[in-house]
């Protein structure tokens, strides 16, 4: 099976801390993908890679940067983390076709 | 912009069949329409994808609208372990991401 691997389940941080989430797939996919989740707004794209080093906006990339180096781990960092930015992060993994996402279960990330 | 609709919520009995409808009007034609669900307390998880003909598996069964403008979820028999939200995703609305809505909160009574 299919295994995407976030690193922390539950993260405490500090307003102004750097904050990296790692996400690990061991199936050689192309794509992945970083969302969060808040109540009533459901899944929001943050940014997408397609490949090493490549990367794409989503929908809210302000205050988020993004890390491909090596094709089984992509990491979203949090430059200066903000109290806003508490919510529920989850990584995705895919085929170059996007036919199938694969999540992993996600890390709740809250920042005092 | 393509523009995807789905019902905020919709309730079950057990054992019954759901249609979870979707519209999708702006989707243009070689673009595969996914469902996904997510169960509470976990990620998204895969039920089913299409193109143009009618889909099934082992979750679920897909029909898709002859003019593609929208299609249908089917769950053949309600569980209450199907009690999750339904996001309906219609590729290319944002080029090679796959973008989830709101979706729509399935609830199963017994």
């Amino acid at each position: 099976d299919v295994k995407v691997t976030q690193s922390s389940r539950y993260l405490v941080k500090r307003t102004g801390e750097k904050v990296f989430l790692e996400c690990v797939q061991d199936m050689d996919h192309e794509n992945m993908f970083w969302y969060r989740q808040d109540p009533g707004l459901g899944l929001r794209l943050i940014y997408f890679s397609y490949d090493v080093k490549m990367k794409e906006k989503g929908d809210i990339p302000e205050g988020y940067s993004v890390s491909r180096e090596k094709k089984e781990r992509f990491s979203l960092i949090l430059e200066s983390a903000s109290t806003n930015q508490t919510s529920m992060y989850l990584c995705a993994s895919a085929g170059w076709a996007n036919e199938k996402l694969f999540f992993g279960s996600g890390t709740q990330l809250s920042v005092l | 912009d393509a523009k995807t609709t789905q019902p905020n919520s919709m309730e079950s009995n057990e054992e019954e069949p759901v249609h979870l409808p979707c519209n999708h009007s702006t989707i243009s034609g070689t673009d595969y329409i996914h469902w996904y669900r997510q169960l509470p307390s976990q990620g998204p998880e895969y039920v089913i994808h299409g193109l143009t003909s009618n889909v099934n598996n082992r979750m679920a069964s897909l029909a898709i609208a002859e003019d593609r403008k929208s299609s249908t979820l089917i769950l053949h028999r309600a569980t209450l372990r199907d009690a999750a939200v339904y996001y309906c995703i219609p590729e290319g609305e944002y080029g090679n991401k796959l973008v989830f809505g709101a979706g729509t909160i399935l609830r199963v009574k017994s």
